[in-house]
């Protein structure tokens, strides 16, 4: 089945710098690639989400990258504000595998002010 | 904006004990999920429920689990006898389709004493 492997576990940047987080898939199949965003004790909720047949997608300060080849895609975080502060989850999902989402173990983004 | 639901939003329960986690999805989504999520972890999946039916399931969901869609707008989750390990922030999703978006309820913490 499908594995997900997210780095870096925690990441701590000043209010105003970039955030990169990077996730590697295993099943080839993969072909949608959502971001969730977790504040503490809430939902995860979706934040930006990319499929196989684009290389990059953006949303104001936000931006997935996907690299089919490498099998890995990014989350950039640009001007980052301290309301950015949460746990970010990265997933995977197929529409000939697994449907559900495979998450990654997450990212706790801290922007010290 | 329409949002899933879940019930309760806390539950402790004594180890060996039935629980009966309740869910109500987006209305006119067609598949539903349920995840959990132990304390500081990733997001794992369970189970998926399409066309009345259960359509894939995790390793993680054993014989001690069971869904059920009661009537037209319920989803639930069962546990026939909690083990402490169970204890674990469960998520109710539900997605229009399969492996698109998913919207994720505000999850109910069960705890088992």
């Amino acid at each position: 089945g499908e594995n997900v492997e997210q780095h870096p576990s925690t990441l701590s940047v000043q209010e105003g710098d970039s955030a990169v987080i990077k996730c590697t898939y295993s099943d080839s199949a993969s072909n949608y690639f959502p971001w969730y965003k977790q504040e503490l004790g809430k939902r995860p909720q979706l934040i930006i989400d990319i499929r196989s047949n684009v290389g990059e997608k953006k949303d104001q300060r936000i931006a997935v990258t996907l690299n089919k080849t490498a099998k890995h895609f990014s989350l950039h975080i640009t001007e980052t504000q301290p309301e950015d502060s949460a746990v970010y989850f990265c997933a995977a999902s197929t529409d000939t595998g697994r449907r559900a989402l495979t998450f990654g173990s997450g990212t706790r983004l801290q922007v010290q002010p | 904006e329409p949002e899933v639901t879940q019930t309760p939003s806390h539950q402790v329960t004594q180890m060996g004990q039935e629980v009966i986690l309740r869910c109500v999805p987006i209305s006119n989504h067609l598949y539903f999920y349920w995840y959990r999520q132990i304390l500081g972890q990733k997001v794992e999946f369970l189970v998926s429920f399409y066309n009345n039916e259960i359509s894939e399931k995790s390793e993680i969901f054993d014989d001690q689990f069971s869904v059920e869609r009661p009537d037209g707008s319920n989803f639930t989750l069962k546990i026939r006898s909690t083990k402490l390990e169970d204890s674990a922030m469960y998520f109710c999703a539900s997605s229009l389709q399969g492996n698109t978006e998913a919207f994720f309820g505000q999850g109910t913490r069960l705890t088992v004493v």
